[in-house]
């Protein structure tokens, strides 16, 4: 088992529709998790930190299921702006493990 | 507020040549580190520094050396570049791994060797 794995992808949603990715994670013994955005040929950025159960910012919301040790990305009321690639990362002893990303693309 | 940088931007090398990448970061951060991005494999960890004077290997280590002799550089070297280095190289830098604010990256380094 990957010690991060996501949603394969790629999501394709028109404006205004509600998304979810799911992210699962192996290392049991973590405690803050990450959703970094990347867009094409840019650097990740932060998206959001996500430590208890979950983490609400504006029309994203991210949550925490610590029993079956995966993470949930919610974004509603979809902006073309929101259109990239969003990565699931848990911190790792000295490190941060990054999933391969999810791409989302929002139509108009 | 520069933030982290990283230079150069863009790399053509032939196959045999060497070259640093340099990263710098004026957020007086502990924690660097060095990512490599590929096609459908995501972000690999190849080196990190847990402060000055200190190295250790990631996830995909061989064929690179890194040095942090100063807080605020850390520096990637690749000896003798092969194809298999194409790629797009990220630096990143933290106050430690599990911050709340998470990694900081550089804009990266894209490199083609032929």
């Amino acid at each position: 088992r990957k010690e991060v794995e996501q949603d394969p992808g790629p999501f394709n949603v028109p404006e205004g529709a509600t998304v979810a990715f799911n992210c699962t994670y192996s290392n049991s013994a973590s405690q803050s998790f990450f959703w970094y955005r990347q867009d094409c040929r840019k650097e990740p950025k932060l998206l959001m930190s996500v430590y208890s159960s979950g983490n609400e910012d504006g029309r994203f919301t991210a949550q925490l299921n610590r029993a079956s040790q995966y993470i949930s990305l919610l974004i509603r009321d979809s902006k073309l702006s929101d259109s990239a690639t969003y990565l699931c990362v848990v911190p790792q002893a000295r490190q941060l493990t990054f999933g391969s990303g999810t791409q989302l693309t929002v139509l108009p | 507020n520069a933030g982290v940088t990283q230079t150069p931007k863009f790399r053509v090398l032939k196959t045999g040549q060497s070259m640093t990448l340099l990263c710098a970061q004026d957020m007086n951060h502990e924690y660097m580190y060095w990512y490599r991005q590929d096609p459908g494999m995501g972000l690999r960890l190849i080196h990190y520094s847990v402060g000055e004077g200190t190295t250790a290997k990631g996830e995909v280590p061989d064929g690179y050396n890194v040095s942090r002799l100063k807080k605020q550089n850390f520096l990637l070297g690749l000896e003798s570049a092969a194809p298999s280095q194409t790629s797009v190289y990220f630096c990143a830098s933290s106050y430690w791994a599990g911050s709340n604010y998470g990694y900081t990256f550089g804009s990266g380094t894209r490199l083609t060797v032929v």
